[in-house]
Order: C-alpha cells, then sequence, then structure tokens
C-alpha cells in the first residue's frame, strides 16, 4: 500500500538554524499538507498546497516558515530561524481529489536547542 | 481553541468487548468527520469517516455514528482486539464536501484505548 514518507525521523538543530523537512507524498494525491503536534497537545493544521501554490495556512505558519515542492515527488517544509518553541513533531498529509482522507507519514520530531 | 473535543483522555475494555469513543464538535459548519487511531512513533492512520449527510458508516469492526442535532459522534469498535491499543484521535472539517477543495482538519486531543487480553 502507498505511503507518505519523511524524511529525516528526527531532526535536532539549535536555536536560529534554518532546518527544511522533507516529504513524498503518495503519488497521485493533489493535496499535501503539513501538520504538527507539541508534545501532549493536539495535532494542529500548518499549510495545505495545491497546484503550486498554498491554499490556506495557519496563525502559525508566519514568515518563518515556507513550502515548496520542487520536482514532481517532494514536498518541502521549511523554518527558516528556528525557535525553542518549534520544537514538536511535523506531520506530512496528502490526499487525493475529492473529499477523501488524509493519509500521514510517520512525522519528523523537531527538537531546537 | 476547543472546537473538537474528546474528554475521555483514556479508556480500558476487555478483549472481546464492545469500545465506544466519544467525540463533541461545536462548529456547525463541520461536514466531515474522520476518526484516526496513532501508535507511538507513528503518524495517525486513518480508520474511517463520515459525512453530514449520513448519521452511521461501518467498516468491519468500526461503526462511526453521528448525531448532527447533538454535535456528538462516536466510534464503536466491536469486538475489541488488544492490537487496537492506540490513542484514537477524532477529526473534524468544514469542507469535506465541497467537491475537490483541499481542506484543513480540527483534531481532538485523543483518548488512549487500552484493550486488556
Amino acid at each position: 500500500e502507498p505511503e507518505v514518507t519523511q524524511t529525516p525521523s528526527h531532526q535536532v538543530t539549535q536555536m536560529g538554524q534554518e532546518v527544511i523537512l522533507r516529504c513524498v507524498p503518495i503519488s497521485n494525491h493533489l493535496y499535501f499538507y503539513w501538520y504538527r503536534q507539541i508534545l501532549g497537545q493536539k495535532v494542529e493544521f500548518l499549510v495545505s498546497f495545491y497546484n503550486n501554490e498554498i491554499s490556506e495556512k495557519s496563525e502559525i505558519f508566519d514568515d518563518q516558515f515556507s513550502v515548496e515542492r520542487p520536482d514532481g515527488s517532494n514536498f518541502t517544509l521549511k523554518i527558516r530561524s528556528t525557535k525553542l518553541e518549534d520544537s514538536a513533531m511535523y506531520f506530512c498529509a496528502s490526499h487525493r481529489a475529492g473529499p477523501s482522507p488524509l493519509h500521514f507519514g510517520n512525522g519528523t520530531r523537531l527538537t531546537v536547542t | 481553541d476547543q472546537q473538537v473535543k474528546q474528554n475521555s483522555p483514556s479508556l480500558s475494555v476487555q478483549e472481546g468487548r464492545i469500545s465506544i469513543l466519544n467525540c463533541d464538535y461545536t462548529n456547525s459548519m463541520f461536514d466531515y468527520f474522520l476518526w484516526y487511531k496513532k501508535y507511538p512513533a507513528e503518524g495517525p492512520t486513518f480508520l474511517i469517516s463520515i459525512s453530514s449527510i449520513k448519521d452511521k458508516n461501518e467498516d468491519g469492526r468500526f461503526t462511526v455514528f453521528l448525531n448532527k442535532s447533538a454535535k456528538h459522534l462516536s466510534l464503536h469498535i466491536v469486538p475489541s482486539q488488544p492490537g487496537d491499543s492506540a490513542v484514537y484521535f477524532c477529526a473534524a472539517s468544514a469542507r469535506g464536501y465541497s467537491g475537490g477543495s483541499n481542506y484543513k482538519l480540527t483534531f481532538g486531543k485523543g483518548t488512549l484505548l487500552t484493550v486488556n487480553p
């Protein structure tokens, strides 16, 4: 069964550094998302992406964040200058057209020290 | 922001019995609801969904019931198995049936289900 794959599984970075989290969505999916879950809190929406542009973003997704689909398979989340509070599990998700369920990757645990 | 609430942080059930997980929502615009299961160190795995035009959807051992007037949904697992032990998330969207557009999910905090052998 096709899967959403995310790399790396764990990323440790120093405050102020840039990080790029990578995702390969399921190949016939058209809509792409990033969610995050801070330890002990809810899974929360960050951004959705369709047709090579952002469709919607949350208040969390400020100017420090950006997303890109540089080729036909990868979908990346960049945090320009990480803060301690960016430490969380970041989940990539995708779905095909229509009201179909989101399929999530296993996440990248980002630790900012 | 408590638009989706799962008021029971944990539930313990005997193997073979029914597990009932509950979820309440406040946003009347929600029209598509999903249940996800999550094991530690993994992403949420889709279980079952229901649109607001239905009040029940069944898939094998899993049944989701939706009560729109009460803004309440529940997931029934019967019979429960030890492998069902995981955190279960209820999620809702306001764009489930807008025909092809993207949508974002609002999640509850999750309920840890433990099925004892």
